[in-house]
């Protein structure tokens, strides 16, 4: 079925630091594939998404670019913030079922 | 503006005992799941249910039972708690199997003594 792998952390940045997490997946045909956030003691939220091969998903300063060539799904942002502190998970449908896989989770750290 | 609702957030159980974690969405979505998050593992499906009236195992169903009580609530239950299962369970739904964008509760931490 689909998968996906994230890097490992923890990330450890300053602040105004440039972000970058790996995510790479393996799937049959071309799924949605989407960001998720989970701030201390909450759930899960879904921070960005992209549906189909070369989109580009946005939100609160964080994009990541859907391409096919490479089978990733980085996610980026120009410039961190103590807020976004968080763990960030990368995440697509597993194949018919379009049961949502997750990484393993990355643990992002931003020092004032 | 409740979206999905777990409860209890947080229960300390004996082993072998059994306890029984509610969720519910107040989003009218079809389909809801029962993950568990526990460290450098991820979340790892336990139980989902596609629609009212249906329920299947996820990838770790073994000591898990569910109930799709009605298309709102969703429930988990440990017939016989074991210390392997200390994790926070989360509860999460979609409007359809196929949407791929889950709303999460906030959790419940389980601690098995």
């Amino acid at each position: 079925g689909n998968s996906v792998t994230q890097m490992e952390g923890p990330v450890t940045l300053s602040e105004e630091a440039f972000l970058t997490i790996n995510c790479t997946y393996t799937a049959t045909g071309y799924p949605s594939l989407f960001w998720y956030v989970q701030y201390p003691g909450e759930g899960l939220q879904l921070l960005l998404k992209a549906t189909k091969a070369d989109d580009k998903g946005s939100n609160k300063g964080f994009e990541a670019t859907y391409r096919k060539e490479t089978t990733s799904f980085h996610l980026e942002k120009g410039s961190v913030q103590v807020s976004d502190s968080a763990v960030y998970f990368c995440a697509l449908p597993s194949g018919g079922s379009y049961i949502p896989t997750f990484g393993r989770g990355t643990s992002l750290i931003v020092h004032p | 503006n409740a979206g999905v609702t777990q409860t209890p957030k947080f229960q300390v159980l004996k082993t072998g005992q059994s306890m029984t974690l509610q969720c519910a969405q107040d989003m009218n979505h079809n389909s809801m799941y029962w993950y568990r998050q526990d460290p450098g593992m991820g979340l790892r499906l336990i139980y989902y249910s596609a629609s009212e009236g249906t329920t299947d195992k996820g990838e770790v169903p073994n000591g898990y039972n569910v109930s799709r009580l009605n298309k709102r609530e969703f429930s988990l239950r440990l017939e016989s708690a074991a210390p392997s299962q200390t994790s926070v369970y989360f509860c999460a739904s979609t409007e359809g199997m196929n949407t791929g964008e889950l709303f999460f509760g906030e959790g419940s931490r389980l601690t098995v003594l």
